[in-house]
Parts: C-alpha cells; structure tokens; sequence
C-alpha cells in the first residue's frame, strides 16, 4: 500500500524558514518523480514544485521560484521542501504527491498533508 | 502560461441525475488532463487521466471526454458519496501543471 506521510502542523513569522519532509512507503521511491501540491484554507489546488526519480532535474510554479527548493534523498524515500522567505499567502495545507510514473505529470497518491501557518 | 478555468463553479442536482462539468484551457493541451475528486475534509484523489482514461477502481459512472482545448467530466447518476469538489489539471508541460478553479458538487 503506497503511504506518504508528512511532516507535522507548523507555524512560522512572516520572512521565516521551514522544511518540509514526506516519508514514502510501499511503492519503489526512486523510480518516481514526486510532487508537492498545496491548498489554502478554503481555496483550490495549486501545484508548487517537481523533482525527477534522480534529483536531477526540478521545476517550480512562479510564485514560490527564488524562495522554495524540493529535493529527495532517495536512499531514506524522503521528500523535501525547503521553504524561504516566506509570505502569509504561503498559508496552506502543504500536500506530497506521487507522480504516476508515466512520462506525464499528474498524481495518483497524495499524503494527509500539513498544515504550514505564515503568521506574525 | 496556459489557464485552467471550469464551470459551474458549483452546482446542485438531485440523485440519480447526470451532471457535467466542463474544463477549457485557454490554449490546446491535446488529451494531457487529468481529473480529481476531493471529497469535504479529504485528500483528493485521481478519477480520470488522458482526458478519458478512467482510473483503476474509479466507478464507471464517472466519465471523461474532450481534447485540444475543451474536456467533459461526467457523472452519468450522482450518488450521494459523490459530494466533493473536482478539479482539472493540465500536464502538457512542466513548469506549467495548472489546476482549475474547482467545481463544488452538492445533492440537491
């Protein structure tokens, strides 16, 4: 059974730093690339950031290019999320997905999420 | 960069009725959508993907269809436990892996 598991609820001042983690169980981890997609209260999804099976290669949505880095350490099945400069409309139920591992990018697992609060 | 927009934004229809919800992108995307549902309190989860391509365990009631630029998702009985929120996504290209705006299902 595929399990990503997030870290847990966090809150930072505006201009802070955080890291996410995810844990990735029962699917072979390096042979996907994973995602982090987020959700402001109340609001829709909104893709974050891509990384490749390897590491190699990473993609950001513009609103968090400059201040966010994703990575993985595929050797604990772990994804990152590193996050800077952060804003209050950073404010969002922060979720880990997998990629489905076709060529494509869309998701076919997704975590529980956590909650990451931006606030004075 | 490509927009996602969907329509309604929500709608209310009663049980057993077929209910479709619409996904344009502003520019063609060929068949690289994909379709989620989010239930209230839930993590979403993959219904439909190349447009049409229905997801393993996904009921049969549900349905995609489209291509280019104007894509279909169609629930042909609601069902009680199809209350949530669906969303498209595109995934033409990376960076660009927009979602629509969401369209909120109710039992009327």
């Amino acid at each position: 059974e595929v399990q990503l598991v997030e870290s847990g609820e966090l809150v930072v001042q505006p201009g802070g730093s955080l890291r996410l983690s995810c844990a990735a169980s029962g699917f072979t981890f390096d042979d996907y690339a994973m995602h982090w997609v987020r959700q402001a209260p109340g609001k829709g999804l909104e893709w974050v950031s891509l990384i490749t099976w390897d590491g190699i290669t990473t993609y950001y949505a513009d609103s968090v290019k400059g201040r966010f880095t994703i990575s993985r350490d595929n050797s604990k099945n772990s994804l990152y999320l590193q996050m800077n400069s952060l804003r209050a409309e950073d404010t969002a139920l922060y979720y880990c997905a997998k990629d489905s591992g076709s060529g494509f990018y869309y998701f076919d697992y997704w975590g529980q999420g956590t909650l990451v609060t931006v606030s004075s | 960069d490509i927009q996602m927009t969907q329509s309604p934004s929500s709608l209310s229809a009663s049980v057993g009725d077929r209910v479709t919800i619409t996904c344009r992108a502003s520019q063609g995307i060929s068949n690289y959508l994909a379709w989620y549902q989010q239930k209230p309190g839930k993590v979403p989860k993959l219904l439909i993907y190349a447009a049409s391509t229905l997801q393993s365990g996904v009921p049969s009631r549900f349905s995609g269809s489209g291509s280019g630029t104007d894509f279909t998702l169609t629930i042909s009985s609601l069902q009680p436990e199809d209350v949530a929120t669906y969303y498209c996504q595109k995934y033409n290209s990376a960076p660009g892996l927009g979602f629509g705006g969401g369209t909120k299902v109710e039992i009327k």
